[in-house]
């Protein structure tokens, strides 16, 4: 069984301060992981996605995030917040690796990034 | 690329009307489409997994004759709330992805109130 657990269900950063999402999975295979962002009254778009090969993944708008497998962590860091980065964020595993298959993700509870002036 | 299309956006209507919403994969053919509801405040509860030409495959607890799902073909998925109630309200989203091991990419979503 896989599940996910984001710490923290609201963070509030200043303007130009570093992001920092956690996220903690349990994954009986070895998991795919996944970033997203969703605004308000609109779909999830992906961040950054880590499968294998390079723990440390770029994705889109300045976000980065560091598979460990070490502490089953995978979170997510902005050197710089803008406020354009107000929204909610959801951190998801997929089983796509497993002998199930079925490409599912599971997504965790999601936090809320606010970003203050 | 990999854009996803979901219509409508919004649905307003009375209770017992039954409402379809469309998925489509606009610029990839999708092998799998997935079905997902989402209530405020709250992460996505995935209601069905979809496959082009078979049957889909429902969450536990989702009611099949509830929630009609159809994949007729690679671009398009349809989900059909039949005879809506008030506790049906919440917002639909869907997503598509190309094939194993592959991201979902995810439509705008449908925000369904029923009256």
């Amino acid at each position: 069984a896989q599940s996910v657990t984001q710490l923290g269900s609201h963070v509030s950063v200043s303007e130009g301060a570093l992001v920092l999402l956690r996220c903690n999975y349990s994954s009986s295979v070895p998991p795919y992981l996944f970033w997203y962002v969703q605004y308000p009254n609109q779909g999830l778009q992906l961040l950054l996605k880590y499968t294998t090969g390079a723990t440390l993944v770029k994705g889109i708008n300045g976000f980065e995030a560091e598979f460990k497998k070490s502490e089953t962590s995978f979170h997510l860091t902005k050197p710089s917040a803008h406020m354009s980065d107000a929204a909610e964020y959801f951190c998801a595993v997929s089983d796509a690796y497993g002998s199930s298959n079925t490409g599912k993700l599971i997504f965790g509870q999601g936090t809320t990034l606010q970003v203050k002036p | 690329g990999a854009v996803v299309s979901q219509h409508p956006s919004r649905v307003i209507c009375k209770s017992g009307t039954s409402v379809k919403i469309e998925c489509r994969s606009l610029d990839f053919q999708a092998t799998t489409m997935f079905w997902y509801r989402q209530f405020p405040k709250q992460s996505l509860m995935l209601m069905a997994t979809s496959n082009e030409g078979s049957k889909a495959t429902y969450e536990q607890g989702v009611e099949k004759d509830k929630f009609l799902i159809n994949h007729a073909s690679l671009t398009l998925s349809t989900l059909t709330v039949t005879s809506a109630h008030p506790e049906d309200s919440s917002f639909y989203i869907c997503s598509a992805v190309t094939g194993r091991g592959q991201p979902q990419h995810f439509g705008d979503g449908t925000r369904l109130s029923i009256l």
